[in-house]
């Protein structure tokens, strides 16, 4: 019954290759959110969703796609990945509106490396 | 440009004692203000929080003070505990915004 959920955990891929992240809330939230914390464990917003409508979208390059097949889903697909990208990525979700003052609750996180 | 920064990437405290964690920000327009805990290989959690209207905010062994003219907010853990060692993030956020800006984190260690 965990609240925000990820697939996959661990994601170990080849430059140039493209890959997907998954994630879930069960907490009947209408907010997510992707983040990225870089080696030097910057922790930073990359996307934003509310109802399934993009509400943050950070200087990303648009090798990144986030989609929002319903609002307790918000996947992050990736193309033609670079050394760069190797991070980990969380996603996030908050109940409402996304307001500065609200609560955000983080998944476990994806361990990408890419080669 | 980093606008939330935890100055100590480390502190060791011993257990019963009191660990403070400090936070320093850059944007006076921030105005709600948290704090959260990761256990390695986990998302972070959510410990406690802070608006700009108060100066402090204390739940059980956790309080939060805030020092506007400052610029800073520190994190009180008392008294401390070994299961309270991981890292700790400070964030920021002002109203009209819709996210976080998180420091660099703060990693305690609770010596037992």
């Amino acid at each position: 019954d965990t609240a925000v959920s990820q697939t996959p955990k661990y994601l170990v891929t080849q430059m140039g290759n493209d890959k997907s992240i998954k994630c879930e809330q069960n907490l009947g939230h209408d907010t997510m959110y992707w983040y990225k914390q870089d080696s030097k464990k910057f922790l930073k917003i990359m996307f934003s969703y509310n109802n399934k409508e993009l509400i943050i979208n950070e200087t990303v390059p648009n090798r990144f796609s986030p989609k929002s097949p319903d609002k307790a889903h918000l996947n992050l697909h990736i193309n033609s990945l670079e050394l760069g990208d190797s991070a980990v990525y969380f996603c996030a979700s908050s109940q409402n509106s996304g307001g500065a003052k609200e609560t955000q609750y983080f998944g476990p996180g994806t361990r990408l490396l890419v080669l | 440009d980093q606008q939330v920064k935890q100055n100590s990437p480390s502190l060791s405290v011993q257990e019963g004692r009191i660990s403070i964690l400090n936070c320093d920000y850059t944007n006076s327009m921030f105005d709600y203000f948290l704090w959260y805990k990761k256990y390695p290989a986990e998302g972070p959690t959510f410990l406690i929080s802070i608006s700009s209207i108060k100066d402090k905010n204390e739940d059980g062994r956790f309080t939060v003070f805030l020092n506007k003219s400052a610029k800073h907010l520190s994190l009180h853990i008392v008294p401390s505990q070994p299961g309270d060692s991981a890292v700790y993030f400070c964030a920021a956020s002002a109203s009209g915004t819709y996210k976080y800006i998180f420091g660099t984190g703060t990693r305690l260690k609770v010596l037992a």
